[in-house]
């Protein structure tokens, strides 16, 4: 156990709805990640939050968004599923000013 | 082309082989080199952690980063079928927020 803890572990859903990823970081770590892996495009960057704000944005659709909470777990929602979004989606949490992730079991997406 | 390049792969070896993994980068502003090894419905977790050029051995592992060449090498000795997963290869730059940049990772099948 890394102590990143993601819900669901695996989630079905039909195009063009909206679900909600959860992810609580490690203790004592300020920044969350959110990565997205498929077979053709690897893992791929999406945001960073930091102590509640956001810190950096990387290929991030649109139709997504996320936040951290005052009490630092983050949610990263979808909307407007399409096929393509069927991938492993990981959070990861850093402590400060740390490069070192910590990533969780990840959450498994399919969209029909 | 991508930041980071990585062969998927699969490798496929014997127990007690000696196992060489690799990646090449084009940014020269990575100063930070990782690896993170990922088992099959898992998420990532670091293996080996390197800043700037250099070897680094921890047990049958060792890190090495040749920045001149602009690339990172992972051998692992002794491989036993428990190493068996796939490797990514992490890079970040000195300041700013650290995000690291992930090869899309090489499959290793130690066979008994």
């Amino acid at each position: 156990d890394s102590g990143v803890t993601q819900t669901p572990k695996h989630l079905i859903t039909a195009t063009g709805q909206r679900v909600t990823l959860r992810c609580s970081p490690r203790s004592g770590d300020l920044s969350v990640y959110w990565y997205q892996q498929s077979l053709d495009q690897g893992l791929q960057f999406l945001i960073q939050y930091y102590n509640g704000e956001e810190r950096a944005k990387g290929n991030i659709l649109e139709r997504f968004s996320a936040q951290q909470f005052p009490d630092l777990h983050s949610e990263l929602n979808l909307s407007s599923l399409e096929l393509g979004d069927s991938a492993l989606y990981f959070c990861a949490s850093s402590g400060t000013g740390a490069n070192v992730l910590t990533f969780g079991a990840g959450s498994r997406l399919t969209v029909l | 082309q991508k930041e980071v390049e990585q062969d998927p792969g699969p490798l496929s070896v014997p127990e007690g082989a000696i196992v060489s993994l690799n990646c090449t980068y084009s940014n020269s502003a990575f100063q930070y080199f990782m690896w993170y090894r990922q088992y099959s419905r898992k998420g990532p977790e670091l293996l080996m952690y390197t800043y700037s050029s250099g070897n680094k051995e921890d047990g049958r592992f060792t890190a090495q980063v040749d920045k001149s060449s602009k690339y990172i090498s992972l051998f692992i000795r002794d491989s036993q079928p428990s190493d068996s997963a796939t490797y990514l290869c992490a890079m970040a730059r000195s300041g700013g927020s650290y995000i690291p940049t992930f090869g899309r990772g090489t499959s290793l099948i130690v066979h008994p």
